[in-house]
């Protein structure tokens, strides 16, 4: 099975601090995503690489980077918080475009 | 943007009988559709997807309808158990990117 980690649970940052988001893939997947989840607006897409330090803008990248260094690795920046911030945050991959994404198990963050 | 919505944002279903959630969604040209499950606290987990030259395809207990001319697609669960209460959402793939659905939640009552 796909294993898709994400480094926290739950976080809690205040306002301005830099944040970092890990993610961490074992299946040798190309694709890696970073969504938010917010209640009445599902998954938005941050974020996605589709090789080692490539990276494409998704719907919603303002007040984020990523950096994709290994094929295993894709960590969210939060450049400085901010509390609209304050969402689940969602890692995922896929071998190909047009199937299946994996997801991590999420991150609970609040900004305050 | 794409929009990918639901019919109702809520379902409550009795222990063993069948559950159908609904999606709409925008884009003509999207040809791969997933069905996730998303339990409180977890990642979505895959349960079937479907792409756009089926209509229909079963899995375990469920049955993902495709009905491109209304750009509607449906995820029937059959026996709905206790385990099965969750969030679902759909996604299209128009073949760059997913775009997701806001969810139904599926309360099964014993």
């Amino acid at each position: 099975d796909v294993k898709v980690t994400q480094s926290s649970r739950y976080l809690v940052k205040r306002t301005g601090e830099k944040v970092f988001l890990e993610c961490v893939q074992d299946m040798d997947h190309e694709n890696m995503f970073w969504y938010r989840q917010d209640p009445g607006l599902g998954l938005r897409l941050i974020y996605f690489s589709y090789d080692v330090k490539m990276k494409e803008k998704g719907d919603i990248p303002e007040g984020y980077s990523v950096s994709r260094e290994k094929k295993e690795r894709f960590s969210l920046i939060l450049e400085s918080a901010s509390t609209n911030q304050t969402s689940m945050y969602l890692c995922a991959c896929s071998r190909g475009w047009n199937t299946e994404a994996f997801f991590g198990q999420g991150t609970r963050l609040t900004v305050v | 943007g794409e929009s990918v919505g639901l019919h109702l944002p809520t379902l409550s279903v009795q222990e063993g009988d069948n559950s159908i959630i609904n999606c709409a969604y925008s884009n003509s040209a999207s040809d791969y559709f997933i069905w996730y499950k998303q339990e409180s606290g977890k990642g979505p987990q895959f349960i079937i997807d479907i792409r756009s030259n089926m209509d229909k395809r079963q899995g375990q207990r469920v049955t993902v309808l495709l009905n491109k001319t209304v750009k509607h697609l449906s995820l029937q669960i059959a026996a709905t158990q206790p385990g099965d209460s969750a969030v679902y959402f759909c996604a299209e793939n128009p073949g760059n990117q997913f775009y997701f659905g806001t969810g139904t939640s599926l309360t099964v009552i014993p």
